[in-house]
């Protein structure tokens, strides 16, 4: 597609259940990273992953968060048994390589309630 | 480890102004420097990309300097308008690994 899709835009779930978020990056694009962002801070780095090299995992907070990238193109990450510190925006970006630049998703807006 | 300071973090103009955002990085080895718009509750949106072997770059109203021997860009935001509010990001990428490091941001609201 034209630009960095993610899905769903807003989600709402209860503490405890598990949650996919998904990613459809720019065709073409090797790297694509997940960010997290809190009400009012910055971004937080998640994961990243780059054609088919294994996925740099270091700013996962917890062994809750994972994420995969299936065929080099759409990622889902997935956090298992939610908590309401979990509560924030998740983007996905996505490029072809890093002198390129980054393109944004417009994120995933995740309430645990 | 790459810290990226923005500043101020938050600025209150009145229509019509120039400014000036800052963006300060600890590490010099970068590849790029990227400036990001962040509307409320919405992505971000890439305004302008420089290279590390480039020192500005202009769109429109907005030009971007990097100074990358002093760990330094600023973006230059020309004839402000109320429809520029909103929060700017700057963001380095490493020749070291794969991160993109992102500043806190800096919150501008252009009053009419």
């Amino acid at each position: 597609g034209a630009g960095v899709s993610q899905s769903p835009s807003n989600k709402v779930t209860e503490k405890g259940k598990d949650v996919e978020l998904r990613c459809d990056p720019i065709s073409g694009h090797t790297a694509l990273y997940w960010y997290r962002q809190s009400l009012g801070q910055g971004l937080e780095f998640l994961i990243y992953f780059q054609g088919n090299s294994a996925p740099d995992k270091s700013g996962l907070p917890s062994d809750r968060f994972s994420a995969e990238r299936t065929g080099g193109s759409v990622s889902t990450l997935t956090i298992q048994r939610t908590q309401q510190e979990d509560s924030a925006v998740y983007l996905c970006a996505s490029s072809r390589g890093g002198r390129n630049g980054y393109t944004f998703g417009s994120g995933t807006r995740l309430t645990v309630v | 480890k790459q810290e990226v300071t923005q500043i101020p973090a938050a600025l209150s103009v009145p229509e019509g102004e120039n400014l000036v955002l800052n963006c300060s990085f600890t590490d010099s080895a970068i590849y790029n420097l990227q400036w990001f718009r962040q509307d409320p509750g919405k992505g971000l949106t890439s305004l302008l990309l420089i290279q590390s072997s480039q020192r500005e770059q202009t769109s429109g109203r907005l030009n971007a300097s990097l100074d990358k021997s002093s760990g330094r860009s600023t973006l230059y935001i020309a004839a402000s308008q109320p429809g520029d509010s909103a929060t700017y990001l700057c963001a380095v990428f490493n020749n070291a690994g794969n991160m993109l490091t992102f500043g806190g941001g800096t919150r501008l609201m252009v009053k009419p």
